[in-house]
């Protein structure tokens, strides 16, 4: 079975400043990697996944992550944080079956005016 | 486009109370949906997961139940709540098309059992 550990619970950055979350799995296989976002109060959304092919995926809202194989890790980066970015950040790992898709503990990110 | 609703956004009821949740999905037919929770200041739990009508799954043992009786309809339910059932209670979806299950979340129900 996989698992995912986020070792930053919380995370606070100035507005403006670049911005790396980390993520790391375990999997025997060729894992789907996941980020979401979710905002007080709300639902997730999907910032981008990783399947196969280019190591470097771009996401929505300026965010990108890199699937490491070697590191078996999977980072979240954006290069300039706004206000709105504050939020939980979830990393995710996924089998192609629904049962086995986990979530890690999430970042908190706060973010300083 | 595809969208998922739950209803209802925020509920409070006392210990002991009946519960239902419904979740709702447009857009798509035949999807594998999912109920997870999220307590305060933690991560996800997921509950059930199901691949089609009247197909359910459980992964932890609880008080809860879901039920889908509908392809794009899925309920989670309890007899008699305690007070460790509040928490953030959240339903996804997924197509089978594709087989990298990508998961689409709705807004959430906000649980407060008293």
């Amino acid at each position: 079975a996989q698992s995912v550990t986020q070792p930053d619970i919380h995370i606070t950055v100035s507005e403006g400043a670049s911005l790396e979350l980390r993520c790391n799995y375990s999997y025997g296989a060729t894992p789907y990697l996941f980020w979401y976002v979710q905002s007080p109060g709300q639902g997730l959304q999907l910032l981008l996944k990783y399947f196969s092919g280019d190591t470097l995926v771009q996401g929505i809202k300026g965010f990108e992550a890199e699937f490491k194989r070697s590191q078996s890790s999977f980072n979240l980066r954006k290069p300039s944080v706004h206000w709105s970015d504050a939020a939980e950040y979830f990393c995710a790992v996924g089998a192609g079956y629904g049962q086995n898709f986990v979530f890690g503990p999430g970042t908190r990110l706060s973010v300083l005016p | 486009s595809q969208t998922i609703h739950q209803w209802p956004a925020t509920l409070v009821q006392p210990v002991g109370s009946p519960l239902s949740l419904e979740c709702t999905v447009e857009g798509t037919s035949n999807p594998n949906l999912y109920w997870y929770r999220q307590a305060a200041g933690r991560g996800l739990q997921l509950l059930f997961y199901s691949v089609g009508i009247g197909q359910i799954s459980s992964e932890v043992p609880q008080n809860l139940s879901a039920s889908r009786p509908q392809d794009r309809q899925f309920i989670l339910s309890s007899k008699k709540l305690l007070l460790s059932d509040s928490g953030f209670y959240l339903c996804a979806w997924s197509p089978k098309e594709g087989g990298t299950d990508t998961q689409y979340f709705g807004p959430g129900t906000r649980l407060t059992v008293l």
